[in-house]
């Protein structure tokens, strides 16, 4: 039974150019949530995304971050006209039920790293 | 070894010593803590939860103590080994809420 995965595992972009990430959810999860780590600092929520639907995007920067939760295929988040201050871990988790989580429930995958230059 | 105070990103502590990793929560509001280990290049692994109603959960070598009052966790670690070198972290939950709220993160180096 696959974990969360997460492609790429390390991206460097310019300054300018877009950045995807994907996200494949643990099998039989339908929530996926996306958090932003920044160098020497903690995850902070960015989205949340139940297929076809945004939940709750309120950590998500409101200019040049977009994400989807297709009703097939991954989810991905998508960053236009990098600046260096992106560069940070991205890391996606899943989870089988909405609402409240827990440690046994939510399930982070390996991250995908960015480097803007 | 000990993390003392508010918060302080590094704990140096010898191999087969306990270990104790501080956190100062914010949100008077949450009821729902956890407990995460993160090794270099890797994701969020889980290691303990704790809900409100206790202030005592153990499990194997962890033990993570709530102190409501003074919004304090902490986090015990037995007989540290190798590896257990990582970057630790809390997380805070409210009911009913899906976000985690994450602290800033302590990292354990430890010595052979």
């Amino acid at each position: 039974n696959a974990g969360v995965m997460q492609n790429p595992r390390h991206l460097v972009r310019r300054r300018g150019q877009e950045a995807r990430l994907r996200c494949s959810p643990m099998k039989g999860h339908s929530h996926v949530y996306w958090y932003r780590q920044l160098p020497e600092e903690g995850l902070k929520f960015m989205v949340y995304l139940q297929k076809e639907n945004i939940i709750d995007e309120s950590g998500m920067p409101k200019e040049r971050f977009s994400a989807e939760f297709p009703k097939e295929g991954p989810s991905i988040l998508r960053i236009q006209q990098v600046v260096r201050g992106d560069s940070a871990a991205y890391f996606c988790a899943s989870s089988p039920f909405p609402g409240q989580i827990s440690g046994n429930t939510i399930y982070f995958g390996e991250g995908s790293w960015l480097t803007v230059v | 070894g000990e993390n003392v105070g508010l918060h302080l990103p590094t704990l140096s502590v010898q191999e087969g010593d306990n270990s104790i990793i501080n956190c100062a929560y914010s949100n008077s509001a949450s009821d729902y803590f956890i407990w995460y280990k993160q090794e270099s290049g890797k994701g969020p692994q889980f290691i303990i939860d704790i809900r409100s109603n206790m202030d005592k959960r153990q499990g194997q070598r962890v033990t993570v103590l709530l102190n409501k009052t003074v919004k304090h966790l902490s986090l015990q670690i037995a007989a540290t080994q190798p590896g257990d070198s990582a970057v630790y972290f809390c997380a805070e939950n409210k009911s009913n809420d899906y976000k985690l709220s994450f602290g800033a993160g302590t990292t354990v180096t430890v010595r052979a």
